[in-house]
């Protein structure tokens, strides 16, 4: 079954503890991208990557890191997470610029 | 005139009557829209795309309209069932680019 999945799904943690959420895709996709979602203010594009090695920030970079090491996978990091970076985020991939993205099914972060 | 659409935040339908989601884009050099479906709990969900050389297309149960020159969007939804209660984006990409820009999105609930 074609996926993106994400882990983890919830996670509840404290200011300045590094955190990474995976996100992995079997579609072959080349492009990848994480977005965070904020009552209010919809889907927001955090980083987004083209293929392996190629990465680029998209509207709200800043607080994270991104890698793109494989082709499937495509982690968010967050070296010293804060409370405003408690969100809703979604991985997204796809195989086109006009094809439509898949979404994983979130991860909800509480940073306290 | 032509009318437009108003993009209303909550959209409440009776079982088995048509539904009408409208949205409006903001850039005029965007050449690919996408309406979602994002469930509670889930990540966003295809419906259905549009491209600018377009004007209407259909799916299943869906339809969607473009009207560039008001830069509109709509989703129809035929025989509204209570699977389709959730949250509706539309969004929108232009050619080579990486972004998605999401609308504000609308929820509709069905009424049995």
């Amino acid at each position: 079954e074609a996926q993106v999945t994400q882990n983890p799904r919830y996670l509840i943690t404290v200011t300045g503890k590094k955190l990474t959420v995976t996100c992995s895709q079997n579609m072959n996709h080349e492009y990848m991208s994480w977005y965070r979602q904020d009552p209010g203010l919809g889907l927001r594009q955090i980083y987004y990557s083209m293929n392996v090695e190629v990465t680029d920030k998209g509207d709200v970079p800043e607080g994270y890191k991104v890698s793109r090491k494989e082709k499937r996978n495509f982690p968010l990091i967050l070296e010293s997470p804060s409370p405003n970076q408690t969100s809703l985020y979604f991985c997204a991939s796809w195989g086109t610029g006009d094809q439509p993205q898949h979404f994983g099914d979130g991860t909800r972060l509480s940073i306290l | 005139g032509e009318s437009v659409g108003l993009h209303l935040p909550t959209l409440s339908v009776q079982e088995g009557d048509n539904s009408i989601i409208n949205c409006a884009y903001s850039n005029s050099a965007s050449d690919y829209f996408i309406w979602y479906k994002q469930e509670s709990g889930k990540g966003p969900q295809f419906i259905i795309d549009i491209r600018s050389n377009m004007d209407k297309r259909q799916g299943q149960r869906v339809t969607v309209l473009l009207n560039k020159t008001v830069k509109h969007l709509s989703l129809q939804i035929a025989a509204t069932q209570p699977g389709d209660s959730a949250v509706y984006f539309c969004a929108e990409n232009k050619e080579n680019d990486y972004k998605l820009s999401f609308g504000a999105g609308t929820t509709v609930t069905v009424r049995a």
